[in-house]
């Protein structure tokens, strides 16, 4: 059965705080893996990684994948209380359009 | 562009009582997903549509669920009749390529 598996389920951090949320996957075929915030309604995107080592940023938030261990992390530096949310990892599998989610990494930024 | 529009935001209903839930996805998306979140099994997908026609009903539940989808800009996610399981958040989404998914702001539902 396909599957994405996100460490930690939760996590308390300061603000200034770096962090690295983990999300790995069993897949039949990969596509592509994908990175959300879901924050009070429905999840944002916010990074698709097709290929192996290469990083994608934007501002603070950076994401990388390792199709060799399967699998992928998400960094954010100097935390916000803005950037408390659930991240959501996904993981596109060709063939069909449909998306496998993880249950979600729940990140508070405490002040 | 006003996104996924999801309708009703919140709905409590009685067992037993049939659910409808609508969306109007984003002009010119060709694919239509629902989703249902809960906490102890995450976002996990029902049905999704490509131009219209189901292609992959697995996820639904039960036969208790049926999804329909007449035209490009509408969709509906009934359930009947409805259980207190049923309880959680219903997502819609669109998408017109892989990684372009945009998600409404969902409903949440209590059955009582």
């Amino acid at each position: 059965e396909d599957k994405v598996v996100q460490s930690p389920l939760s996590l308390v951090v300061h603000e200034g705080d770096t962090v690295t949320l983990n999300c790995s996957y069993e897949v039949t075929n990969f596509r592509s893996l994908l990175w959300y915030k879901q924050e009070k309604k429905a999840p944002t995107f916010l990074f698709m990684l097709t290929s192996s080592g290469i990083e994608k940023k934007s501002g603070r938030l950076s994401s990388i994948l390792d199709k060799k261990e399967l699998s992928s992390i998400l960094n954010i530096t100097a935390t916000q209380t803005g950037d408390s949310a659930i991240y959501l990892c996904a993981v596109d599998q060709g063939g069909s359009e449909k998306l496998v989610f993880g249950k979600g990494t729940k990140l508070t930024v405490n002040p | 562009d006003a996104g996924v529009i999801q309708s009703p935001r919140h709905e409590v209903t009685e067992m037993g009582q049939e659910v409808t839930l609508r969306c109007k996805p984003i002009s010119g998306h060709n694919s239509l997903f629902w989703y249902r979140q809960t906490m102890m099994r995450g976002l996990e997908l029902l049905i999704y549509f490509n131009n219209n026609v189901p292609i992959d009903d697995s996820g639904m539940p039960e036969d208790r669920f049926s999804a329909k989808m007449p035209n490009a800009s509408f969709s509906t996610l009934k359930i009947q009749p409805s259980e207190p399981r049923d309880s959680a958040v219903y997502f819609c989404a669109s998408s017109w390529d892989r990684g372009s998914y945009t998600f409404g702001s969902g409903t949440r539902l209590t059955v009582v």
